[in-house]
């Protein structure tokens, strides 16, 4: 348990559906991130929130959606995606965004995703 | 550019000593992170190094050199529960992580 909950774990979806993944975290973190792990790629990062303000967006596709409702929950809406979308996205959140040094960042379990 | 560079994949005996090494590139530098990752579970944090030496937690220690930009993960008395793959993060001048691909460690009886 590392304080960061994602679900669904597994999601099959087809290109032309609409689906969203979300996350939780209850470690009292104000950042957090959602990022795409991909077989033998380093991690890439794709957005992320400090006090529910998104700071970064790493030139991620439109079909690509995140909401930060609040600073424990993130959401990542997806339409239309591609195969080559199907991927590990991971959730994490950390005390403060790029702050300082040593800022470590607690990840969730992931939800692992294929797009038919 | 920046760049992180660590072997793709490493085999070692249980009860043997394995050490992953990690060389980085970064626009400035402020610290190296380890994180283990088990298949299908998610990425936990090991060690952060931001001073050169070497930092000891138990089994595990990890290794920083700055001015070789260089890091290492020293594994002793492996276990099967080692089996996972280790990720090297180095946090450059704008606190932006930049991550390797990572290092499967595949544990033999």
């Amino acid at each position: 348990e590392t304080g960061v909950t994602q679900t669904p774990r597994h999601l099959v979806m087809g290109m032309t559906n609409k689906k969203s993944l979300k996350c939780e975290q209850h470690l009292g973190h104000n950042a957090m991130y959602w990022y795409k792990q991909s077989a033998k790629k380093p991690l890439e990062l794709m957005f992320v929130y400090n006090f529910k303000e998104q700071t970064e967006n790493n030139s991620v596709p439109s079909r690509f959606s995140p909401e930060c409702p609040n600073s424990s929950h993130l959401f990542l809406h997806l339409h239309t995606l591609q195969p080559e979308d199907s991927a590990l996205y991971l959730c994490a959140s950390s005390r403060g965004d790029r702050e300082y040094s040593g800022n470590t960042i607690y990840f969730g379990e992931g939800s692992w995703l294929t797009v038919v | 550019g920046q760049n992180i560079d660590q072997p793709t994949e490493m085999t070692a005996t249980e009860g043997a000593i394995v050490q992953i090494n990690c060389t980085y590139q970064t626009s400035g530098f402020n610290g190296l992170f380890w994180y283990q990752q088990h298949a299908g579970e998610a990425p936990t944090f090991l060690s952060y190094n931001v001073l050169d030496g070497l930092e000891e937690k138990g089994r595990f220690s990890s290794f920083l050199s700055r001015s070789k930009g260089y890091s290492y993960l020293l594994l002793k008395e492996l276990q099967m529960k080692d089996s996972a793959s280790y990720l090297c993060a180095a946090m450059d001048s704008n606190y932006q992580l930049i991550w390797g691909a990572g290092t499967k460690l595949i544990i033999k009886p």
